[in-house]
């Protein structure tokens, strides 16, 4: 299956700072989604970006297919953006499963 | 607009239990995944449906685990007998529509998880 690598897989900011994720995967992918999972377990979408740049707010993405990457930049963090950040994909030949990485694990401090 | 429902949200059991899991989809979502996501791992998917039908279920240990969609809505995941290894958290996602067919063109639909079951098997 396609392989998915995040990093980093740790982050630990203050409040106020910013970040960039990174998501590389290793074949063409059609489809790929952002989550946040919250400290309660619950995956929230953030992004549904095969490619190209989104913002939401605090938020934005950008997706480069062929370059297989994908990063998400988090502005002014706050407190309750703790949490895991997912980055899945679906490859181009498969039914539809999404492949996740491993994560990365950002913490805020006040 | 509802989200994806699951039940229960917690379940310990011992070893060689049997237990089962319930999701409902988004109304209006062909397409039903369970995810099985173990601490400190990103989610993997164990089976996916098409209305009633499955799609994939190339993941799923089928020596011990079942799953249904008998009506093309919800949807009953079982572990019996239930493996210390089996302790994680099973979520349930939805999309809109079919998964790509072979050869065919890749549809581009967004899915939703609901709030995951966490299962301890001691």
């Amino acid at each position: 299956g396609i392989q998915v690598e995040q990093s980093p897989p740790d982050l630990i900011l203050q409040e106020g700072a910013n970040s960039t994720l990174r998501c590389n995967f290793s074949d063409s992918v059609n489809n790929l989604q952002w989550f946040h999972q919250n400290p309660w377990g619950q995956l929230i979408n953030l992004f549904y970006i095969p490619s190209g740049t989104k913002q939401n707010g605090r938020l934005s993405a950008t997706t480069v297919a062929t370059e297989r990457y994908s990063l998400l930049y988090i502005s002014s963090s706050q407190t309750t953006d703790s949490g895991v950040y997912f980055c899945a994909v679906v490859g181009g030949s498969t039914l539809g499963r999404l492949y996740f990485g491993r994560g990365t694990q950002l913490t805020v401090w006040p | 607009e509802a989200g994806v429902a699951q039940s229960p949200r917690y379940k310990i059991i011992e070893k060689r239990q049997s237990v089962a899991f319930w999701c409902n989809p988004i109304s209006g979502h062909a397409t039903l995944y369970w995810y099985q996501q173990i601490l400190g791992q990103g989610p993997k998917l164990l089976i996916q449906f098409q209305n009633n039908g499955v799609v994939d279920d190339s993941q799923l240990p089928k020596d011990r685990f079942s799953a249904e969609r008998l009506k093309g809505v919800d949807s009953t995941l079982k572990i019996q007998p239930a493996k210390l290894e089996d302790s994680a958290v099973y979520l349930c996602a939805s999309s809109f529509g079919p998964p790509q067919l072979a050869g065919g063109p890749m549809p581009v639909y967004e899915q939703y998880f609901g709030p995951g079951t966490r299962l301890t098997v001691t």
